[in-house]
């Protein structure tokens, strides 16, 4: 069935270092991807996506690349600072034609000062 | 920047009880879908509507759920008889047009059914 795998579950950095936190996706067709962030107790905000038609994009300290082959893709943070701390989602829109996201079980990342 | 909005924020409930949660979605927004989120568990698609009908329902989605649009700004998710397992935060999110595929999050409602 669909599926998205997230690694790791949790990670935790110095202030400064980068992270990074990767997906995997079964279903083959999927053609979008987003990343979201989430606070504690808050809503889930969109910080960055990509569509199967580019393979990185770039938007300020966060990247994500897109390997479509391999069926897996990654979020990329740099210079990291505490206010990113928070748990962050992957997501895989899957091929029926709804638009519904399948998500990841989540990696809580704490930057450490 | 219009958001999406839902009431109420918590919800406290007996078991066997009907909840009813609500969302506003964003204005001009053509699709809308309840998520919900165990603790500490990854936010699951329950359903999707678009033209006034559900496009897709999860396994999650049983007889127990329904969904409504009853006017042109409100989108409910109506749970007959709650169970225990229920309890969880109830994400509702909308999306633009078909080639926008951006879904913007409301707050969640944390139901807790005891």
């Amino acid at each position: 069935g669909e599926n998205v795998e997230q690694h790791p579950s949790t990670l935790s950095v110095q202030e400064g270092d980068s992270a990074v936190i990767k997906c995997t996706y079964s279903d083959s067709a999927s053609n979008y991807f987003p990343w979201y962030k989430q606070e504690l107790g808050k809503r889930p905000q969109l910080i960055i996506d990509i569509r199967s038609n580019v393979g990185e994009k770039k938007d300020q300290r966060i990247a994500v690349t897109l390997n479509k082959t391999a069926k897996h893709f990654s979020l990329h943070i740099t210079e990291t600072q505490p206010e990113d701390s928070a748990v962050y989602f992957c997501a895989a829109k899957t091929s029926s034609n709804t638009g519904k996201l399948i998500f990841g079980q989540g990696t809580t990342l704490q930057v450490k000062p | 920047e219009p958001e999406v909005t839902q009431t109420p924020s918590h919800q406290v409930t007996q078991m066997g009880q009907e909840v009813i949660l609500r969302c506003v979605p964003i204005s001009n927004h053509l699709y809308f879908y309840w998520y919900r989120q165990i603790l500490g568990q990854k936010v699951e698609f329950l359903v999707s509507f678009y033209n006034n009908e559900i496009s897709e329902k999860s396994e999650i989605f049983d007889d127990q759920f329904s969904v409504e649009r009853p006017d042109g700004s409100n989108f409910t998710l109506k749970i007959r008889s709650t169970k225990l397992e229920d309890s969880a935060m109830y994400f509702c999110a909308s999306r633009d047009r078909s080639f926008q595929e951006t879904q913007y999050f409301g707050p969640g409602t944390r139901l807790l059914v005891l």
